[in-house]
């Protein structure tokens, strides 16, 4: 079964700093690949995917995330924190390709931006 | 697009009493699924329906869950005789199916369950 790691429960930078949000799947086959937002008292958003294709993937508010298929990653990346920032990450992935498979989510990261 | 819909927002009830809640999913979106979520946590499966066909029910799940999807449009999740255990954000959401399965999912804000 497919497995969603990510590495570190918080992480806290200052505003303008590079952020960088670690997430590691399990699978012999490259999934479907997502990463969700969630701010405080709002439902989660989806704030970029991989399907296929180009491996770099740009999604809203200057975040980017790039896929690696050699080390099962798919880490998440903005060069200058904003304060609106904070929140919790979650990555997700699909159990394969095919159009019955369900979406699992990892346990989530919350970022924390310091002035 | 109105967006996914979840009743009531908040629940509180006693050990032992059986809550349902309700959700609707976008318009035209075939796929509905239902998540928990506990602080600290990220969303775990539940179920998941295709149309009204209910495709998958997480072996997490006891036999007092239940859901239905009886028209292919609005949902409802069962628990009976609940449990502190219980207690959690139950989250919907919604995607179409003409993507096939790489299609993002559209949360509602939750139903926060308190079991006391």
């Amino acid at each position: 079964a497919q497995s969603v790691t990510q590495l570190g429960s918080h992480v806290s930078v200052s505003e303008g700093a590079l952020v960088l949000l670690r997430c590691n799947y399990s699978s012999s086959v490259p999934p479907y690949l997502f990463w969700y937002v969630q701010y405080p008292n709002q439902g989660l958003q989806l704030l970029l995917k991989y399907t296929t294709g180009a491996t770099l993937v740009k999604g809203i508010n200057g975040f980017e995330a790039e896929f690696k298929k050699s080390e099962t990653s798919f880490h998440l990346t903005k060069p200058s924190a904003h304060m609106s920032d904070a929140a919790e990450y979650f990555c997700a992935v699909t159990e394969g390709h095919s159009s019955a498979s369900k979406i699992i989510f990892g346990s989530g990261t919350r970022l924390s931006i310091r002035p | 697009d109105t967006g996914v819909s979840q009743n009531p927002r908040h629940k509180i009830t006693k050990r032992g009493q059986n809550v349902t809640f309700r959700c609707d999913p976008i318009s035209e979106h075939n796929r509905l699924y239902w998540y928990r979520q506990t602080l600290g946590q990220g969303p775990e499966f539940l179920t998941y329906f295709q149309n009204e066909a209910q495709l998958e029910k997480s072996r997490l799940l006891s036999d007092r869950f239940s859901a239905e999807r009886p028209k292919g449009s609005f949902s409802t999740l069962e628990i009976q005789r609940t449990e502190q255990g219980d207690s959690a954000m139950y989250l919907c959401a919604s995607s179409p199916l003409g993507q096939g399965n790489n299609s993002p999912l559209h949360f509602g804000n939750g139903t926060r369950l308190t079991v006391t």
